[in-house]
């Protein structure tokens, strides 16, 4: 099936700082990709949708400017978490829908990134 | 609205036995349907999908799924569960579109013991 790699893994940074999570489609080109947050114990929570050459759209409740999402390619997303604090402390997954005339439209999901902000 | 609803939270199983957890959607249209698992500290994998056709599904590592469109479900079935199968499932439904997202329930837990 199709690849969907995210790094780093796990991260952790000084309350304050930014950090940067990618997400890549390894054998496809998606012009969509989606930014999940999972808190512990719950669910996926869509935090924007990531559409290559345009800006994204973010979920109702999501800081624009506290998440930046950049999709400058058809295989890589990049997740900035700026200015992190403690609270932003969670496990990020990226996804990505193979294209119809390629495959189903199925998602397919990263690996997760766990950031910590200390 | 649409949403989602995995009631169990947490479901303990003796390895060999059968599973069975429930996944019920509310959606305006005919929805695409998933199940996801997920093992600790790891991104989601698939298990099975529901697009049209059969409404029983078969996924892998043994996994099944029927789609009950006059119930609004679409339970994931396992008739011998292994230790292995211990994670958390997600079931997901969406619209048969390119760009729209899914929305996931809040997963359930599954323990196995020996």
């Amino acid at each position: 099936g199709a690849v969907v790699s995210q790094h780093p893994s796990r991260v952790i940074c000084k309350s304050g700082t930014s950090v940067k999570i990618e997400c890549r489609s390894l054998d496809f080109q998606a012009t969509t990709m989606f930014w999940y947050r999972q808190f512990p114990k719950q669910s996926l929570m869509l935090m924007a949708t990531s559409n290559e050459g345009s800006k994204a759209t973010y979920e109702q409740g999501v800081e624009k400017d506290k998440f930046l999402i950049n999709h400058a390619s058809l295989t890589l997303s990049t997740l900035t978490v700026t200015s992190a604090h403690p609270e932003d402390s969670s496990f990020y997954i990226c996804s990505a829908r193979v294209p119809r005339g390629v495959g189903t439209g199925e998602l397919f999901f990263g690996e997760g990134s766990r950031l910590t902000v200390l | 609205a649409q949403s989602v609803t995995q009631p169990d939270i947490h479901i303990t199983v003796s390895e060999g036995a059968s599973l069975e957890l429930r996944c019920n959607y509310s959606y305006g249209a005919t929805p695409y349907l998933f199940w996801y698992v997920q093992s600790p500290g790891q991104g989601l994998q698939l298990l099975l999908k529901y697009f049209s056709g059969d409404t029983l599904v078969q996924g892998i590592k043994g996994f099944e799924a029927e789609f009950k469109r006059s119930q609004s479900s679409f339970n994931l079935r396992k008739p011998s569960v292994h230790w292995s199968d211990a994670a958390e499932y997600f079931c997901a439904v969406g619209p048969p579109s390119a760009t729209n997202k899914l929305i996931f329930g809040t997963g359930t837990l599954l323990a196995v013991q020996p």
